[in-house]
């Protein structure tokens, strides 16, 4: 079945220090989310990506989407200790309606 | 507030015994989702709901079922509860039937076995 990888697992930085997140599929994917969750919370909708090479950016925040749309990645810029919390992609599998979880990067920032 | 409701927040109970969770979707979303989310764990895809029809299965124990009813609030019913069950049960809801646009998750659940 459909695997979403992240990596790293964990990422500890020092506050002003950029950040990034991997997020690898198993198969091609129609569209990719990203998911921000701080301790203790929910997941919050961040953005979406669909187009095959797409980039995004809010504010420090910079989404890329592969070329084969297999794999995103989330870049912070000067980190900010409220960047903390897990970080999720969700990739949809084309032609299903299901949205798979990544296994999440936790980052934690350091003042 | 996400504008998805869940309750109950906290629930501890003991194995073998049975619980209902219930959600109520954002105001107009159609389509529910649940999610099972375990300590320092990722988000396990349990279940999804569109307008009051299963849309898509994942990885939900056959001690585990869900529906939809009319109003758009959905119940996911754990039964025979082990301690593994133990987790937090997100929902979220989403306006069209393939999350297209995001979801929208609530507070969550907690539920504790014993």
């Amino acid at each position: 079945g459909q695997q979403v990888m992240q990596i790293p697992q964990y990422q500890h930085v020092q506050e002003g220090e950029d950040f990034t997140t991997y997020c690898n599929s198993s198969t091609t994917l129609s569209n990719i989310q990203w998911y921000k969750q701080r301790p203790g919370g929910h997941p919050v909708f961040l953005i979406q990506l669909v187009k095959s090479g797409e980039v995004k950016k809010q504010k420090r925040l910079t989404f890329q989407f592969g070329e084969a749309k297999k794999n995103s990645s989330l870049h912070i810029t000067a980190t900010q200790t409220t960047d903390v919390g897990t970080y999720f992609c969700a990739g949809q599998a084309s032609g299903t309606y299901k949205y798979i979880f990544g296994t999440g990067t936790r980052l934690k920032v350091l003042a | 507030d996400s504008g998805v409701t869940q309750t109950p927040k906290h629930l501890i109970t003991a194995t073998g015994q049975r619980v209902t969770l219930r959600c109520s979707p954002r105001s107009g979303d159609l389509s529910v989702y649940w999610y099972q989310q375990s300590l320092d764990q990722g988000l396990q895809f349990l279940i999804q709901y569109y307008n009051g029809e299963e849309r898509a299965k994942g990885n939900i124990l056959e001690r585990f079922s869900a529906q939809q009813f009319p109003d758009l609030h959905s119940e996911l019913n754990l039964s025979s509860l082990e301690l593994g069950d133990s987790a937090l049960y997100f929902c979220a809801s989403s306006a069209a039937d393939r999350g297209f646009y995001g979801y929208t998750f609530g507070s969550g659940t907690r539920l504790t076995v014993v």
